[in-house]
């Protein structure tokens, strides 16, 4: 079975800096896709960033990146010029590929890093 | 509707309560999951269905816990003889057919809150 892990239950940054956000997984898996979700006080989780194993560039989608280390199974998030509308709960996420048979689909989450972001 | 939509928003019950909860997928999504999500836990799967196939329902905590999906669209989350612990937002998603990007679209939960 899989399992994620953010050892970061909250994190705070000041507006216009940089925070990183820690997540490592642990998979039998050679080939998976890994995501990260924000869930702001709205409650709706919406998808930030996904990241293909087999891919070796780290996914990029403004101002947040991933720093993908696929050998030590860590999937951290970097969130550049932070904004007020970034506070919220941050998810890292792992999903087995449609192909791979068993339980398609199936995001396993993390527990979640608290992020806040002071003015 | 252009997202998925859950109801009630917010439910209280007392202990021993029967409760539904609703959710209705993105127009064409095929793929539906729910999860529940406690204070300080993340979340949990509970159920996920695709198509006609038969639901995968491994996550589903206990015999108390039912879902159903009705002509391949609206999903119900029944929780027979509701208990405190199952006091969360019960989290709904949903999936385009044929994708291998593995996105989910959520709908904002429904927060059950059992007395």
């Amino acid at each position: 079975a899989q399992t994620v892990t953010q050892s970061q239950p909250e994190m705070s940054v000041q507006e216009a800096e940089t925070v990183t956000l820690s997540c490592t997984y642990d998979t039998s898996e050679n080939n998976y896709y890994l995501f990260w979700y924000k869930q702001p006080p709205s409650r709706q989780m919406i998808l930030v960033i996904r990241q293909e194993a087999y891919k070796q560039q780290n996914a990029t989608e403004n101002r947040f990146s991933v720093n993908f280390q696929k050998a030590a199974k860590s999937f951290s998030l970097k969130i550049s010029d932070s904004q007020l509308g970034d506070t919220a709960m941050y998810f890292c996420a792992f999903m087995k590929p449609w192909n791979s048979g068993g339980s398609n689909y199936k995001l396993t989450f993390g527990k979640g890093t608290l992020l806040t972001v002071n003015p | 509707g252009a997202g998925v939509s859950q109801s009630p928003s917010n439910k209280v019950t007392e202990k021993g309560k029967d409760v539904e909860l609703r959710c209705d997928p993105i127009s064409g999504h095929t793929a539906l999951y729910w999860y529940r999500q406690s204070l300080g836990q993340g979340l949990e799967f509970l159920i996920y269905f695709q198509g006609n196939s038969a639901p995968d329902k491994s996550g589903l905590p206990s015999d108390r816990f039912s879902a159903e999906r009705t002509g391949g669209s609206v999903s119900t989350l029944t929780i027979q003889r509701t208990q405190q612990e199952d006091s969360a937002v019960y989290l709904c998603a949903s999936s385009p057919p044929g994708t291998t990007t593995g996105e989910l679209f959520f709908g904002e939960g429904s927060r059950l809150t059992v007395l």
